[in-house]
C-alpha cells in the first residue's frame, strides 16, 4: 500500500533561519510527489512537485524539495524562513496504481516561524 | 492558472436540514473531482471521487446516502450533506484534476459547515 509519513506535527524555526519539513513515502514504482500549503480556513495551495528529472525541485515562494530515492524522502526546504511561511504543510503522493489523480496525504506539519 | 471555486465558504444550518456545496473549475474542464473532509488539526480525509457523468466512488466508511455527490458537467461537482447533524460539522474541501499536463490537483478554498 502507498503511504506518506510526516514525522513532525510541528516545526518551529526563527525567522531568517533555514527550515526543513520532513516527508517520507512508500510507493510501488516511481512516485509522483507533491507539497501543498494550507493557511487557516483555506484550501490547499500547490507548492511544488516531483515527477521525474532533477532530484532538486524548486517551487513557489522560495521553497524547494529534494527527492531522495534511496531514503524514500522528499523533504521540503527553504534557505531563509519568513513569518508569513507559518502554515500547515502537506506532503502527498499520487496513487498511480489507481490510474486516477487520487492523492494520499501525509498528516501535515504545522510550521511556525518566530519573529 | 487553474482555479477552482468552492461555494459557500461558510454555512450554518439547523440539524435535519440539507446543505449543498458547489465546486466549480473556472478555466478548465475537470474530468475528476475529489471531496475531502478535514477535522481540526488533522489531515484531509478523502470522501469520494467524482467523475463527470458517472456515479461517484466513495471511500470506505463514507455514507453515500448521507453525502450525495453529483458531477453533472465538466466544470461542476456538488456535495449535498443530507439531514445534517452536528457531527457533520467540518471543513469540506474539493479538488479538481484535468488541468492539462499539470499532473496537479487544484483545490477549492474549502467550505466550513456548522450544524446547530
Amino acid at each position: 500500500a502507498q503511504s506518506v509519513a510526516q514525522p513532525e506535527d510541528q516545526v518551529n524555526v526563527a525567522e531568517g533561519n533555514p527550515l526543513t519539513v520532513k516527508c517520507t513515502y512508500s510507493v510501488s514504482g516511481n512516485p509522483y510527489l507533491f507539497w501543498y500549503v494550507q493557511y487557516p480556513n483555506r484550501g490547499l495551495q500547490f507548492l511544488l512537485k516531483y515527477i521525474t528529472g532533477d532530484n532538486l525541485v524548486k517551487g513557489s515562494y522560495g521553497f524547494e524539495a529534494e527527492f531522495n530515492k534511496s531514503q524514500t524522502s522528499f523533504h521540503l526546504k527553504k534557505p531563509s524562513a519568513l513569518v508569513s511561511d507559518s502554515a500547515l504543510y502537506f506532503c502527498a503522493v499520487r496513487d498511480r496504481a489507481s490510474g486516477t489523480y487520487k492523492y494520499i496525504f501525509g498528516t501535515g506539519t504545522r510550521l511556525k516561524v518566530l519573529a | 492558472g487553474a482555479v477552482v471555486s468552492q461555494h459557500p465558504s461558510r454555512v450554518i444550518c439547523k440539524s435535519g436540514t440539507s446543505v449543498k456545496i458547489e465546486c466549480r473549475s473556472l478555466d478548465f474542464q475537470a474530468t475528476t473531482m475529489f471531496w475531502y473532509r478535514q477535522f481540526p488539526k488533522q489531515s484531509l480525509m478523502l470522501m469520494a471521487t467524482s467523475n463527470e457523468g458517472s456515479k461517484a466512488t466513495y471511500e470506505q466508511g463514507v455514507e453515500k446516502d448521507k453525502f450525495l455527490i453529483n458531477h453533472a458537467s465538466l466544470t461542476l461537482s456538488t456535495l449535498t450533506v443530507t439531514s445534517a447533524h452536528p457531527e457533520d460539522s467540518s471543513f469540506y474541501i474539493c479538488s479538481a484534476a484535468g488541468f492539462s499536463g499539470a499532473n496537479v490537483l487544484t483545490f477549492g478554498a474549502g467550505s466550513r459547515l456548522t450544524v446547530l
